[in-house]
């Protein structure tokens, strides 16, 4: 079936420094791939996604790239900042039997002034 | 802004009793899931519906049921409340319309149930 691998957290940074999240995927056919984000207290929300491969995903300065030949989307960031601590999702979905979403065990990213 | 909700954010009760968590959507969405938070921060899919009268068991077993009597409402139910229920539950809602290859999910703010 589908799975999603996200590294362990927490990733714990300094402001402006550089963030790589690793997300890795297994699945048939051609998923899209998408990035959640939770902040604390909250529910999840949509923070960028791609549909092909090649497709480059951005938003609020974060980005990543759809990889079919090495199954990965890693979320990338130039310059975090405090408010970016939360939890990041890798997700997938569309290869499944009803498009269901399959999450990744999510990653907590601290940012520290 | 995602316009799904959920009712309560919080709540704490005792043991063997009957609680409903609330979730309705106001976008038309035909699809609607129920997700079981764990404190390591896993997402357990519980319960999904493609649409009004139809309910699915996710990949994760729970005792909670869940109805789909209109296309924006879905509530999940405990009969008899336990203490291994105490969680956060977020529910969700896709357009199963046209594109389905990219169709994001939208969620609500979660209910956090604390059964003592």
């Amino acid at each position: 079936g589908d799975s999603v691998t996200q590294m362990e957290g927490p990733v714990t940074l300094s402001e402006e420094a550089f963030l790589t999240i690793n997300c890795t995927y297994t699945a048939t056919g051609y998923p899209s791939l998408f990035w959640y984000v939770q902040y604390p207290g909250e529910g999840l929300q949509l923070l960028l996604k791609a549909t092909k491969a090649d497709d480059k995903g951005s938003n609020k300065g974060f980005e990543a790239t759809y990889r079919k030949e090495t199954t990965s989307f890693h979320l990338e960031k130039g310059s975090v900042q405090v408010s970016d601590s939360a939890v990041y999702f890798c997700a997938l979905s569309g290869s499944n039997a009803g498009n269901m979403l399959t999450f990744g065990g999510g990653t907590r990213l601290m940012v520290k002034p | 802004e995602a316009d799904i909700y959920q009712t309560p954010r919080y709540l704490v009760i005792g043991t063997g009793k009957k609680i409903t968590l609330e979730c309705s959507q106001t976008m038309g969405h035909d699809k609607m899931y129920w997700y079981q938070q764990d404190p390591g921060m896993e997402l357990h899919l519980i319960h999904y519906s493609y649409g009004v009268n139809s309910t699915e068991k996710g990949d994760l077993s729970s005792e909670s049921t869940v109805s789909r009597i209109r296309t924006e409402h879905f509530p999940l139910t405990l009969e008899s409340a336990r203490p291994s229920h105490t969680s956060q539950y977020l529910c969700a809602s896709s357009d199963d319309r046209g594109n389905t290859m990219n169709t994001e999910a939208f969620f609500g703010q979660g209910t956090r149930l604390t059964v003592v």
